[in-house]
């Protein structure tokens, strides 16, 4: 069974600092997307990124970028200049099984900035 | 504006009555998908549809129907043989294909009493 694990409950960072959260997966599939979700209080699931595995270059949106180590099976985020609105649970999620529809998420890591 | 609707936001059932969550899109994707997320927990798979006029069992299918008539709605529906139906209900859509990222709906909240 594909898996991903967010092993950071919980994390906190002060506004305009950098903080990164952490993700790993196992897959036997080559070619495959990884992605970070927000969530915040509202609960809407915000799609924050998306890195193809087969990209060497790591993604980059504004703030928020990755860390991808395709040997290790690592996919952290990093949010550089916290502010006060990144304060969600962030899910990291891969497509799992054999067809490439569905994703599995991780627990989540509840991020608070503070001020 | 496209995007991706539930409704309604909360909803309330007594114990024993089946119950169905809209779910409409107007992205033009062609699949969709249930989830359900619990505290403490990630979101875990329901059902998803790859088009219409078919969808596949997820993760915790049991207690739980749907329907893909159409290729923009996918109704979930809550039966009284789910054991324990309060939860948070989010509804997804994706292109398909190649493209695996999911867009999701804003959620329905699920009591009951």
């Amino acid at each position: 069974a594909q898996t991903v694990t967010q092993s950071q409950p919980e994390m906190s960072v002060q506004e305009a600092e950098t903080v990164t959260l952490s993700c790993t997966y196992d897959t036997s599939e080559n070619n495959y997307y990884l992605f970070w979700y927000k969530q915040p209080p509202s609960r809407q699931m915000i799609l924050v990124i998306r890195q193809e595995a087969y990209k060497q270059q790591n993604a980059t949106e504004n703030r928020f970028s990755v860390n991808f180590q395709k040997a290790a099976k690592s996919f952290s985020l990093k949010i550089s200049d916290s502010q006060l609105g990144d304060t969600a649970m962030y899910f990291c999620a891969f497509p799992s099984g054999g067809s490439n529809y569905k994703l599995t998420f991780g627990k989540g890591t509840l991020l608070t900035v503070n001020p | 504006d496209g995007g991706i609707t539930q409704s309604p936001k909360y909803l309330f059932r007594k114990e024993g009555q089946n119950v169905t969550l809209s779910c409409e899109q107007n992205l033009n994707h062609d699949a969709m998908y249930w989830y359900r997320q619990d505290p403490g927990q990630g979101l875990r798979l329901i059902y998803y549809s790859q088009i219409v006029n078919d969808f596949q069992k997820g993760d915790i299918a049991e207690g739980y129907s749907v329907s893909r008539e159409k290729k923009e709605s996918f109704p979930l529906t809550v039966t009284s043989a789910q054991k324990n139906p309060t939860a948070f209900y989010l509804c997804a859509s994706s292109i398909g294909l190649e493209r695996h990222e999911q867009f999701f709906g804003p959620g329905t909240r699920l009591t009951v009493l």
